[in-house]
C-alpha cells in the first residue's frame, strides 16, 4: 500500500489547456511537497505547502488537510510544460513518502 | 541546485562487490537523504541523516548502510551489490532557510548490478 497516491498516472493535454494534477496522502503530514522530473532525469522543487495555496507562474498548488489532498495545477500549458509531476508527503519524522508520477505531454 | 553533487554518476558492478556512492553539499544542510528511483516504484527513501554521525533508516533500507562523518559528506555503501539494487540514486537536501523548506536534488547515480 502507498502512503501517497497521484492520478492521472498519465495526462496528453493540448497546448493551452488547463491541468489538474491530483494527490491523495494517508500519513499524518507537515507538509506537501511538489517536484518536476525532465527526461533527462533531473529532480526540481516546486512548491512545499502545508496549508491553503502557493502561486508561481503558471503553477499553483493547493491543499486540503482536513481531506488529505493536493492538487497542482498548470494553466495557459505549454510543450515545456511536459514532464513527469511528483507529490511527496512528508511526515512528522522527517521522512518523505513520494508518489509514483503523473507523465504529463503537451502537444503543440 | 544547492550545491549537491554525486558521484560516480554512472557505474557498472558486478554482483557481490561493494559498492560505495558519494553525495557532497557545500551549503552545509542539516539533513540528506539517500533515495532509490525505480519504475512502477517512484523515488523511496533508503536512510536520511540529521547530523554528523546522526542517521536513520528509510522503507528500503536493507542491504544498504550510510556513514556521515562531515556535514558536507553523505556516503551511501552497498556492502554486497545484488542486482536489484540496479538503480538510480538521488541525494537530496532539505533546506530550512528562513520560511523556505524545500529539497533539492542531486543530479543522480545510475547503478547497474550485473
Amino acid at each position: 500500500k502507498n502512503e501517497v497516491e497521484q492520478s492521472p498516472q498519465n495526462l496528453t493535454a493540448q497546448e493551452g489547456e488547463f491541468i489538474t494534477i491530483n494527490c491523495s496522502y494517508s500519513v499524518g503530514i507537515s507538509a506537501l511537497h511538489w517536484l518536476q522530473q525532465h527526461p533527462g532525469g533531473g529532480i526540481v522543487s516546486l512548491f512545499m505547502l502545508s496549508s491553503g495555496k502557493k502561486k508561481h507562474g503558471r503553477l499553483i498548488a493547493t491543499i486540503n488537510i482536513q481531506e488529505k489532498h493536493s492538487s497542482l495545477h498548470i494553466t495557459a500549458s505549454h510543450p515545456r510544460d511536459s514532464a513527469v509531476y511528483i507529490c511527496a508527503a512528508l511526515n512528522t519524522g522527517n521522512q518523505f513518502y513520494f508518489g509514483t508520477g503523473t507523465s504529463l505531454t503537451v502537444i503543440p | 541546485d544547492a550545491g549537491i553533487t554525486q558521484s560516480p554518476r554512472h557505474k557498472v558492478t558486478e554482483t557481490g562487490t561493494p559498492v560505495t556512492l558519494r553525495c557532497h553539499q557545500t551549503e552545509n544542510h542539516r539533513y540528506m537523504y539517500w533515495y532509490r528511483q525505480d519504475p512502477g516504484h517512484g523515488l523511496r527513501l533508503i536512510h536520511y541523516s540529521y547530523g554528523v554521525k546522526d542517521t536513520d533508516k528509510g522503507e528500503v533500507s536493507d542491504g544498504y548502510s550510510v556513514s556521515r562523518s562531515k556535514t558536507e559528506d553523505f556516503l551511501l555503501t552497498l556492502e554486497s551489490a545484488t542486482s536489484s539494487q540496479t538503480s538510480v540514486y538521488f541525494c537530496a537536501i532539505r533546506s530550512l532557510a528562513g520560511v523556505l523548506d524545500t529539497q533539492y536534488f542531486g543530479p543522480g547515480t545510475r547503478l547497474t548490478v550485473l
